[in-house]
């Protein structure tokens, strides 16, 4: 049962640490979603990935948040410093680019700063 | 403007009834995609349903169908015969295809499923 894996899936920081959160696509997904939910905004669009090159990145905030695909099999996305208006949970969803475009989601990385 | 609305923050069904949850959305893109996830307490978005603006007939998967109209932009879910594992936040959400492959997502419906 191929999934979305991420880790990790709780995360407590303190403000101006740095946070690195990872997210493995489903095996021969070649669109990688990076999404934010919070109460206020719900669910966001922070990057996304077509075969590892970064598409679209506007929703997200460039001086702090950057986001990579190091490898087909890794995506990372990184928050430095880290302040509280951060704490959401962080979605990672992939696809195979197919006319169908269904996204896979996984579990998500629930961060807290403090 | 909002492309997604939910309009209904919360909605109460009993067991073994059906149940709508209402969409709206706004796109001048002639081709778009619709979609509805689940997300249930424990956090993940679990994919429902799916409709594309060209198909000829309302989507269905088992006790989910989607209520697609068109003309009024609308992409109602429909669970028949609900059961107490359907409480959980709702999300329609929409791709439009003139553009990149990511997802516009409404605020969500809370429905809760009673005995």
């Amino acid at each position: 049962d191929a999934r979305v894996t991420q880790t990790p899936r709780d995360k407590v920081t303190e403000m101006g640490q740095e946070v690195t959160m990872r997210c493995q696509p489903i095996l021969g997904h070649n669109t990688v979603f990076w999404y934010r939910q919070t109460m206020m905004q719900g669910l966001e669009l922070l990057a996304y990935f077509r075969n590892r090159a970064p598409l679209d990145d506007s929703g997200m905030p460039k001086d702090r948040f950057s986001a990579e695909m190091p490898d087909a099999t890794l995506a990372t996305l990184k928050i430095q410093p880290s302040e509280p208006r951060d704490s959401a949970v962080y979605f990672c969803a992939s696809g195979s680019g197919s006319s169908y475009n269904e996204q896979f989601f996984g579990p998500g990385t629930r961060l807290t700063v403090l | 403007a909002q492309k997604i609305t939910q309009t209904q923050p919360g909605m109460f069904v009993q067991e073994k009834e059906a149940v709508t949850l209402d969409c709206t959305y706004d796109t001048s893109d002639p081709s778009y995609g619709l979609f509805w996830y689940k997300q249930p307490s424990s956090g993940e978005m679990i994919f429902l349903i799916y409709q594309g603006s060209y198909d000829q007939q309302n989507a269905t998967e088992g006790r989910y169908s989607l209520n697609f109209q068109k003309a009024r932009k609308s992409a109602n879910l429909v669970i028949s015969a609900s059961q107490l594992g359907d409480s959980a936040m709702y999300f329609c959400a929409m791709r439009e295809n003139s553009g990149y492959s990511t997802l516009t997502f409404g605020k969500g419906t809370m429905l809760l499923v009673s005995p």
